[in-house]
């Protein structure tokens, strides 16, 4: 497989139920990200992880626990969620700083919570 | 505080036309600029970047446009292609304040018509 993975590609999920959302990527890249794309908004950075380590948190809930245990996988996992956190969550992926060659991006995870 | 700002958000033009897509900022240690375009169902992906130190980038069909004195970028698209449809995002970087990430706009949905 090349390139950025994500699955599920789409999950429902109650608001009690605990579920996680899995990222891989084949690129050798050092540092990862998950996205939260919900409409009409700009893409929203949630968490940065660099060489492994968590390097930002953007003021997320802490019902969301990224989770990243080797520099090729990236998993974001949920409790507890509400309905407006219903979006497309995309991880990403570059090597070093974006600068002008930006992100890989993966296809995403179509969250809706019931 | 939304310093990258897509205030279109669709735009609709006749195949072999020109697509001028447009993005204003606010923050001017922003060093590069990138467009994503991003097809349902699946994740950004990468088209063109510049940097500031440059007016214009050019990449086959498609040419962006810096104007930094305005804190404005354009994406040109020529001829515009039905397969050109899709949301493009507008992405900025800046080394000092944010390193490893991106800031993006909202978007802007591009149709165009055969």
């Amino acid at each position: 497989e090349t390139g950025v993975t994500q699955t599920p590609r789409h999950l429902v999920m109650g608001m009690t139920n605990k579920k996680s959302l899995k990222c891989e990527q084949h690129l050798g890249h050092n540092a990862m990200y998950w996205y939260k794309q919900s409409a009409k908004k700009p893409l929203e950075l949630m968490f940065v992880y660099s060489l492994e380590e968590r390097v930002e948190n953007n003021s997320v809930p802490s019902r969301f626990s990224p989770e990243c245990p080797n520099s090729s996988h990236l998993f974001l996992h949920l409790h507890t969620l509400q309905p407006e956190d219903s979006a497309l969550y995309l991880c990403a992926s570059s090597q070093g700083p974006p600068r002008g060659y930006g992100y890989t991006f993966g296809s995403g995870t179509r969250l809706t919570v019931v | 505080d939304q310093q990258v700002k897509q205030n279109s958000p669709s735009l609709s033009v006749q195949e072999g036309r020109i697509s001028i897509l447009n993005c204003d900022y606010t923050n001017s240690m922003f060093d590069y600029f990138l467009w994503y375009k991003k097809y349902p169902a699946e994740g950004p992906t990468f088209l063109i970047s510049i940097s500031s130190i440059k007016d214009k980038n050019e990449d086959g069909r498609f040419t962006v446009f810096l104007n930094k004195s305005a804190k404005h970028l354009s994406l040109h698209i020529v001829p515009s292609q039905p397969g050109d449809s899709a949301v493009y995002f507008c992405a900025a970087s800046a080394e000092e304040t944010s390193g490893s990430r991106l800031t993006f706009g909202e978007g802007t949905q591009l149709t165009v018509n055969p």
